[in-house]
């Protein structure tokens, strides 16, 4: 099947600093995204909708200056969480749907995840 | 509003079937899926319904019924692999998932 690759799995930082995360389709071109927050014993929360060569649609009360989405190419989008705060802290994960194969069933693709941690 | 209901907790027990329920109320609806989700790691797919009816892969079989707003997941052959959280998400009209809270499965020997 597709493969989704996320990375880092796992970031440690300082409050106040920037995080990237990094999502690749590695056998698929992705011309859609998903960025997703999940919180412990909590449902997967669509934080944004990320389409090659355009603008994130970000989901109501998402701040798209704090998360920063790049989906600069077919098979990469970024998160850039940025001025970190522990609240942040959260676990994140990018889905990606291949048009050529899920289209017809929408199967998404997911990531591995990312755990931030915010001291 | 939209929204996807499936019981919190579930319990049964290695080799038995377990069937999880999820009522869904969307504007419009284009399919429903199931993921599981084991514990720090991300939801891998399971199962994807749009017809009325049951759809079987392997230990593993989805039902849905469009007119109830209904689908279950049903599980047999129950091995201790299987714990899990399951997530239950329906595509609305303008293909956007609304996922539920997910059901978290014990299974105990």
């Amino acid at each position: 099947g597709a493969v989704v690759s996320q990375h880092p799995s796992r970031v440690i930082c300082k409050s106040g600093t920037s995080v990237k995360i990094e999502c690749r389709s590695l056998d698929f071109q992705a011309t859609t995204m998903f960025w997703y927050r999940q919180f412990p014993k909590k449902s997967l929360m669509l934080m944004a909708t990320s389409n090659e060569g355009s603008k994130a649609t970000y989901e109501q009360g998402v701040e798209k200056d704090k998360f920063l989405i790049n989906h600069a190419s077919l098979t990469l989008s970024t998160l850039t969480v940025t001025s970190a705060h522990p609240e942040d802290s959260s676990f994140y994960i990018c889905s990606a749907r291949d048009g050529d194969k899920g289209g017809d069933t929408g199967e998404l693709f997911f990531g591995e995840g990312s755990r931030l941690t915010v001291l | 509003g939209q929204n996807i209901d499936q019981p919190t907790e579930m319990t049964a027990t290695e080799g038995a079937i377990v069937q999880i329920n999820c009522t869904y109320q969307t504007s419009g609806f284009n399919g429903l899926f199931w993921y599981q989700q084991h514990a720090g790691e991300a939801p891998t797919f399971l199962s994807y319904n749009v017809l009325d009816g049951l759809e079987e892969k392997g230990r593993f079989s989805s039902f849905l019924s469009r007119s109830k707003g209904y689908s279950y997941l049903l599980l047999k052959e129950l091995q201790m692999k299987d714990s899990a959280s399951y997530l239950c998400a329906a595509f609305d009209s303008n293909y956007q998932l609304i996922w539920g809270a997910g059901t978290k499965l014990i299974i105990k020997p």
